[in-house]
């Protein structure tokens, strides 16, 4: 069975600190590995990755896959209060199941 | 603005009730999915529907039945549900039904159960 885990589950920094979020994952056939930022209601899309060591940045955002050890990261620089969220990891296969998802990890950014 | 969009917003109903929830998507894809979130618990995908076919029921009780007319539309039809049912219910779509497939969602209609 396909599995997703993130860590921490929640996390609290202050303003200017730089976090790190971590998702690993076992999938049969893996294709791609999402990441999701959660507000208020529905999850918007960051990044996908499906090659290993290529950074994807936007902004102070930036994501990097590990198809060797399994996981991903997911680093937040200068951060700011708006980027309190739960950030969900997911990881798609090669077939015709649908995405899974980890549980999220809560981020609060304090001023 | 997502593509995706979902009402109501908010439904509080009694046990007894029957209600429904809708989704709408303008992105042409052709793939939906319903997903349970309740609080410090991971996403539960209920249900998805590819070209209008269900290809996947994940095990949901009788309770919530999903239809979908077309591509474009999606609704989950609620009755005698219970207090645990309680949860944010999101409503997603992709090109296709396939796990490389970026999922779009929806805002979410925050269901309350009494």
């Amino acid at each position: 069975e396909d599995k997703v885990v993130q860590s921490p589950l929640s996390l609290v920094v202050h303003e200017g600190d730089t976090v790190t979020l971590n998702c690993s994952y076992e999938v049969t056939n893996f294709r791609s590995l999402l990441w999701y930022k959660q507000e208020k209601k529905a999850p918007t899309f960051l990044f996908m990755l499906t090659s290993s060591g290529i950074e994807k940045k936007s902004g102070r955002l930036s994501s990097i896959l590990d198809k060797k050890e399994l996981f991903s990261i997911l680093n937040i620089t200068a951060t700011q209060t708006g980027d309190s969220a739960i950030y969900l990891c997911a990881v798609g296969n090669s077939g015709n199941t649908p995405l899974v998802f980890g549980k999220g990890t809560r981020l609060s950014v304090i001023a | 603005e997502t593509g995706v969009t979902q009402t109501p917003r908010h439904l509080v109903m009694g046990m007894t009730n029957k209600k429904s929830l809708k989704c709408e998507q303008h992105l042409g894809h052709n793939a939906m999915y319903w997903y349970k979130q309740s609080a410090k618990k991971p996403l539960e995908l209920m249900f998805v529907y590819n070209f209008k076919e269900q290809t996947e029921n994940n095990s949901v009780p009788s309770r919530f039945s999903p239809e979908c007319p077309n591509s474009s539309h999606l609704f989950l039809h609620l009755h005698t549900l219970q207090p645990e049912d309680s949860a944010l219910y999101l409503c997603a779509s992709s090109p296709l039904a396939i796990g490389r497939d970026t999922q779009y969602f929806g805002p979410g209609t925050r269901l309350t159960v009494l």
